[in-house]
């Protein structure tokens, strides 16, 4: 089955800097790559995701890359701001059937 | 409003007293899954379903049974609870098993000592 691997696990960044969590999969057959945003409490939520017909993808300061070949897909998110901090999961499929997730990365941004 | 609900919301109970925590969507959605949170670990799929009457496992199903009688509940059940199962969970929805955004309850946190 599939299996993804997630880093770093914690990552700290100044305000306004840009941070970078990467994802590697094991299932050459997956094609659905989402990325959702746990914040403290919280359930988690959809704030991004791609399918294996695209390599990137972008909403306002988030994007998505992927790469094939290498089996890794990472979430960008530039000029950070403080609601950004929270817990993000990748996570990769067929579909939405069998959803397995990354062990999750907790993001602070420092003011 | 469209949403997932779950209830209960917060639980403690003892070893090998049977549960159920409820889930239910007004969103008409078919498909419908039972995940569990860990830290360090991630979300993990305990069970889901493709539509009413079709269950599947999941990664982590072993101690759960659910059940989908109804589109819109899919109850998750704990025969005999034990210590191992204390956990954030997680119910989700979507519009269909191809479709890609998953819809999650507010989560059910449960401590069974």
């Amino acid at each position: 089955g599939e299996n993804v691997e997630q880093h770093p696990s914690t990552l700290s960044v100044q305000e306004g800097d840009s941070a970078v969590i990467k994802c590697t999969y094991s299932d050459s057959a997956s094609n659905y790559f989402p990325w959702y945003k746990q914040e403290l409490g919280k359930r988690p939520q959809l704030i991004i995701d791609i399918r294996s017909n695209v390599g990137e993808k972008k909403d306002q300061r988030i994007a998505v890359t992927l790469n094939k070949t290498a089996k890794h897909f990472s979430l960008h998110i530039t000029e950070t701001q403080p609601e950004d901090s929270a817990v993000y999961f990748c996570a990769a499929s067929q579909g939405a059937q069998k959803l397995v997730f990354g062990q999750g990365t907790r993001l602070t941004i420092n003011p | 409003e469209a949403q997932v609900t779950q209830n209960p919301r917060y639980l403690i109970t003892v070893t090998g007293k049977k549960l159920t925590v409820i889930c239910s969507q007004n969103m008409n959605h078919e498909y419908m899954s039972w995940y569990r949170q860990d830290p360090g670990l991630g979300l993990r799929q305990i069970y889901y379903s493709m539509n009413v009457e079709v269950t599947d496992k999941g990664d982590v199903p072993e101690g759960y049974k659910v059940s989908r009688k109804e589109k819109r509940n899919f109850p998750l059940i704990l025969e005999s609870p034990s210590p191992n199962q204390t956990s954030l969970y997680f119910c989700a929805s979507s519009v269909s098993q191809s479709t890609g955004e998953l819809f999650f309850g507010e989560g059910s946190r449960l401590t069974v000592l």
